[in-house]
């Protein structure tokens, strides 16, 4: 069983959608939970973070973490097709170098 | 800042060749790492460097691959001999200390017949 377990799609919703992105994770040491967005042929970027559990929002975007499932979520609000992306979940703890990333999501937005 | 800066952007080699790719991290950056990127695997990381000394590279797949850093502004993977599997996007990524300051770069598409 892979540490981080992310459903790779594709996704695909209209524009001024809700799209809700998901990642499971088995090591309860994890402190960090990220999102990147990873635009094509380019590296993947720091989307937003969050450490320990609770909400985070910015923006559009809002990154939920549950400790007890070990289950965490990105929400992304009004979509736009510049959100097209593949977006990956990644976890580290504290004190560690290393980030495990999950396969990543292939999300599409249409006009 | 250029931030990280990797080379080649695209790399076709033959099996059996040896391929070097190479990282130039952001300037005062004291840990360097290479990932390798495939559909089926997703991001996976090989190796990590700490002021260019080595500290794990448990996920260096076998020993047709290595890698360097003999100074802090340059580091290396090398695979030798290549195979048609070793085909992927190779990013290297830096930070200062902490997983919340990675920078990846733009990746080396490798592809190997």
């Amino acid at each position: 069983q892979k540490e981080v377990e992310q459903d790779p799609g594709p996704l695909s919703v209209p524009e001024g959608a809700i799209v809700s992105l998901n990642c499971t994770y088995s090591n309860s040491a994890f402190q960090y939970f990220m999102w990147y967005r990873q635009y094509s042929r380019k590296g993947p970027e720091l989307l937003m973070y969050t450490y320990s559990s609770g909400n985070k929002e910015d923006g559009r975007f809002t990154a939920q973490v549950d400790k007890s499932s070990k289950y965490i979520s990105l929400f992304i609000r009004d979509s736009q097709p510049s959100d097209s992306a593949t977006y990956l979940c990644a976890m580290g703890i504290q004190g560690a170098q290393k980030l495990v990333f999950g396969q990543g999501t292939r999300l599409t937005i249409n006009p | 800042d250029a931030g990280v800066i990797q080379s080649p952007r695209h790399e076709v080699t033959e099996m059996g060749q040896e391929v070097t790719l190479r990282c130039k991290p952001i300037s005062g950056h004291d840990y360097l790492f290479w990932y390798r990127q495939t559909m089926m695997r997703g991001l996976e990381l090989l190796i990590y460097f700490n002021n260019n000394v080595p500290i794990d590279d448990s996920g260096m797949p076998e020993d047709r691959f290595s890698a360097k850093m003999p100074n802090a502004s340059f580091s290396t993977l090398k695979i030798q001999p290549s195979e048609p599997r070793d085909s992927a996007v190779y990013f290297c990524a830096s930070s200062l200390g902490g997983v919340l300051s990675y920078t990846f770069g733009s990746g080396t598409r490798l592809t190997v017949v």
